[in-house]
């Protein structure tokens, strides 16, 4: 069990360009769910996957935002057009049941 | 509507014991979870109430009221490295996703 990882940790990135994160989660873990986390508050809730079908989107995940879950394996988050709003540390997290979410170290996004 | 409310910010001291409070109003109550999160880092999972009462794990207990919509979180001995935020999230009941939301974190200074 390698844990959750996320690639690339951290991204800069000038306003108006496209960024893509990804995650892969702990193996076997059919949950996979994408938070964002702004410095001082806690993470929000992004979207959710169930193996690859994505079964919940955030009212924050407006339509510059895209998740995929191909195969039901690793994860993408795409942001297209970024703005300074969207810098924040996206997480993501993946569970085998609804009890306990195991996170990844995250990808901090910086948009000048 | 959903809220989460706990202190910004407690500073104790190196081998005290302090108790972080977590009250609540969400839509749907499915548990309520404790996280640990130093700075940069993921969220590391702490303790977990899905009925009344106390959980203890280690230095580390948890309480949970339902009816109050109220939780803590204790933690004995304090110890240096217990510096960091504390964050308490409720697993929304209202589906069946398991996401969590979370409060802004309460930032725990342990002092010598």
């Amino acid at each position: 069990d390698t844990g959750v990882s996320q690639d690339p940790r951290h991204k800069i990135t000038k306003r108006g360009q496209n960024v893509t994160f990804r995650c892969d989660p702990i193996s076997e873990h059919n949950r996979l769910y994408w938070y964002r986390q702004t410095l001082g508050q806690g993470p929000e809730f992004l979207t959710y996957f169930q193996n690859e079908a994505q079964l919940e989107k955030s009212r924050l995940l407006s339509d510059r935002f895209s998740a995929e879950r191909p195969k039901g394996s690793f994860s993408t988050l795409e942001i297209q057009r970024t703005e300074q709003g969207d810098s924040a540390m996206y997480l993501c997290a993946s569970s085998a049941t609804t009890y306990e979410q195991y996170f990844g170290p995250g990808t901090r996004l910086t948009v000048t | 509507g959903q809220n989460i409310d706990q202190p910004t910010e407690m500073t104790a001291t190196e081998g005290a014991i302090v108790q972080i409070n977590c009250t609540y109003q969400t839509s749907g109550f499915n548990g309520l979870f404790w996280y640990q999160q130093h700075a940069g880092e993921a969220p590391t999972f702490l303790s977990y109430n899905v009925l009344d009462g106390l959980e203890e794990k280690g230095r580390f207990s948890s309480f949970l009221s339902r009816s109050k919509g109220y939780s803590y979180l204790l933690l004995k001995e304090l110890q240096m490295k217990d510096s960091a935020s504390y964050l308490c999230a409720v697993r929304d009941g209202s589906s069946n996703t398991g996401k969590l939301i979370f409060g802004q974190g309460t930032t725990l200074q342990v002092k010598p």
